[in-house]
This record gives structure tokens, C-alpha cells and sequence, in this order.
């Protein structure tokens, strides 16, 4: 049975770098031909696509974020990772990473347990 | 982008008796279209997909429908643990996916 869990830090102070880890177990990242994403939730609302990565590096982020955001893969550790920079108090919010399918199969099954994340100084 | 507008906000009714969501894109998405349940503390789950294939392990009283922009999820006779916060996604205009702001359902 896959399972994702996110993990990192709990708190990041506005203008720096927000890092989170997913670790993957009970299936591989590679060669899955599978998109691996990352969703957040801003505290009480509903659900915002941030971006994924598939094939071992080919990445497509929400324009939103973009300018901000860096998703990356290790394969070895099964892992796969999120960058955001020039965090603000509007980043503050609960990251999930998730499982997607190509295309228009990129419905979103399954998820981690999600990790909070608060900017603040 | 594709706004996903769901209604009601909030929908009351009593455990037992058929709960209907609906979702609505603002643009055709064919059948294109995902529903998630949340419970608090917890991360969505999938329901459905394509907009009527129930996921694996999904109950059969979990049912999808509809296509282009209309789509509904009936829960046909209420359980106490399907009170939770339901989304809509669509996957139409990937990979700019996009979801509903969610309909809290609340016992009554």
C-alpha cells in the first residue's frame, strides 16, 4: 500500500526558504509513471495545486507560485522535495505532497498526512 | 483558469437520509472531474473519479454524476462518519488543477 509523509519545519521566518520533504514507501517514485505533487491548504480553506515533478525531473508549477517554487527528486531515497523562497504570512498553511495521475487523470490519490508550516518571525 | 464554485456552503441533514452536492465549472470539463472527502485532522480522501467511478474501496452509497459543467455527489442513505467537508477538483485543464472551496456536510 503507497504511503507519503511529509516532514520539515514546523516554522519558517518571512523572506526565507521554505524546505519540505515527502518520503514515498511502498511503491517507487521511478519509473511509476506516476506525477508527484504538492497541495496546500491555507489555514480553514479549501485546497490550492502548487506543482509536480514526473520522470525524474520534468516539473510544471501553478503560475501562481512559479516565480517561487522548486520541486526536485531523489529517486535513491525515494523522496521527492518542495522549495518555496520569499516566504510570507501568506504561505502559511498545511502542505500536503500526493500521489497524481498524467493528464487528465490527475485526480490526486494518495495523499500524506499533511504538514504544517507557519511564517513567522 | 477554471473557477470550481460549489454549493451549498453548508448542508444539513439527518444521518440516514440522501445528502446532494453539487459542483459547478465555469467552463466544460467534460468528465473530468474528481471529489474528495476531508475529516477534520485528516487529508482528503478520494471518492470519486472521472466524475462517476467510485475509487477503490469507496461505498456504493457514494454515487457521481453529471458532465460539461453540472456534476453532483449523492450520498444515498447518511452514515455518522460521512460528515466531513467534501471538494470538488477538475482535471480538465491540466495541469493547472483546480478545486472547489468545499461543502461542509453537518448532521441535523
Amino acid at each position: 500500500q503507497l504511503q507519503l509523509q511529509e516532514s520539515g519545519p514546523g516554522l519558517v521566518k518571512p523572506s526565507q526558504t521554505l524546505s519540505l520533504t515527502c518520503t514515498v514507501s511502498g511503491g517507487s517514485i521511478s519509473g511509476s509513471g506516476y506525477y508527484w505533487n504538492w497541495i496546500r491548504q491555507h489555514p480553514g480553506k479549501g485546497l490550492e495545486w502548487i506543482g509536480y515533478i514526473y520522470d525524474s525531473g520534468n516539473t510544471y508549477y501553478s503560475p501562481s507560485l512559479k516565480s517561487r517554487v522548486t520541486v526536485s527528486v531523489d529517486t535513491s531515497k525515494n523522496q521527492f522535495y518542495l522549495r518555496l523562497t520569499s516566504v510570507t504570512a501568506a504561505d502559511t498553511a498545511l502542505y500536503y505532497c500526493a500521489r497524481g495521475g498524467r493528464g487528465r487523470n490527475g485526480y490526486f490519490d494518495p495523499w500524506g498526512l499533511g504538514t504544517l508550516v507557519t511564517v513567522s518571525s | 483558469e477554471i473557477v470550481m464554485t460549489q454549493s451549498p456552503a453548508t448542508l444539513s441533514v439527518s444521518p440516514g437520509e440522501r445528502a446532494t452536492l453539487s459542483c459547478r465549472a465555469s467552463q466544460s470539463i467534460s468528465s473530468n472531474l474528481a471529489w474528495y472527502q476531508q475529516k477534520p485532522g485528516q487529508a482528503p480522501r478520494l471518492l470519486i473519479h472521472d466524475a462517476s467511478t467510485r475509487a477503490t474501496g469507496i461505498p456504493a452509497r457514494f454515487s457521481g454524476s453529471g458532465s460539461g459543467t453540472e456534476f453532483t455527489l449523492t450520498i444515498s442513505s447518511l452514515q455518522s462518519e460521512d460528515f466531513a467537508v467534501y471538494y470538488c477538483q477538475q482535471c480538465f485543464d491540466w495541469p493547472l488543477y483546480t478545486f472547489g472551496q468545499g461543502t461542509k456536510l453537518q448532521i441535523k
